[in-house]
């Protein structure tokens, strides 16, 4: 069965420095894998996705995530971190059938990322 | 567009009491989802349908009926509200075939006394 965890509930990062949030997952073919971010009291936005080719993905807002298929993780990253950049992250794993998610993703238990001044 | 849409935006019901929730879009996605949000728990999927008259159920559907007569509504239905459904639902769609995101809409936030 699909899993995915999220090993930190909460990330507390100083303006202006890197950050890495990591991901991993469990599935028995190749994943489809996904970064969501979520503000207070809104929707989820998506940051970025992998389904195939190029293990190195860019998403909006500077982010970009690593598939490492040895490791099942998909780690999200930001260089130089921003105060906007605050807010929770969701790595989900997408359940594939003829090239799509089928309408079905797993959700990690998502990140709370603070960012100090 | 207006991409996904939800209503109600915040709902209070007393236990058993039923109601819809209602999730509509209008992209022409054959794919959609209804998720429950809890506090540490991530979101998790409650059913889903991959086109007009085809349901099945996710991770979490007990006390929860969807159906799907059209491309574009894909209500969720709580025929006896319980405390532990207090919760925010998230519906999504997205294309059936290929690369394809899902797009998610704004929330219901749902308080069940």
């Amino acid at each position: 069965a699909q899993s995915v965890t999220q090993p930190d509930i909460h990330i507390t990062v100083s303006e202006g420095a890197s950050l890495e949030l990591r991901c991993n997952y469990s599935y028995g073919a190749t994943p489809y894998l996904f970064w969501y971010v979520q503000s207070p009291g809104q929707g989820l936005q998506l940051l970025l996705k992998y389904f195939s080719g190029d293990t190195l993905v860019q998403g909006i807002k500077g982010f970009e995530a690593e598939f490492k298929r040895s490791q099942s993780s998909f780690n999200l990253r930001k260089p130089s971190v921003h105060w906007s950049d605050a807010a929770e992250y969701f790595c989900a794993v997408g359940a594939s059938y003829r090239g799509s998610t089928l309408g079905r993703l797993y959700f990690g238990r998502g990140t709370q990322l603070t960012v100090w001044p | 567009n207006a991409g996904v849409t939800q209503t109600p935006k915040f709902q209070v019901l007393k236990t058993g009491q039923s109601m819809t929730l209602q999730c509509a879009q209008d992209m022409n996605h054959e794919y959609m989802s209804w998720y429950r949000q809890d506090p540490g728990m991530g979101l998790r999927l409650i059913h889903y349908s991959v086109g007009a008259g085809i349901t099945d159920q996710g991770e979490v559907p007990n006390g929860y009926n969807v159906s799907r007569s059209t491309t574009e509504d894909f209500p969720l239905r709580l025929l006896s509200a319980a405390p532990s459904q207090t919760s925010v639902y998230f519906c999504a769609s997205s294309y059936a075939e290929g690369e394809e995101t899902q797009y998610f809409g704004p929330g219901t936030r749902l308080l069940v006394l």
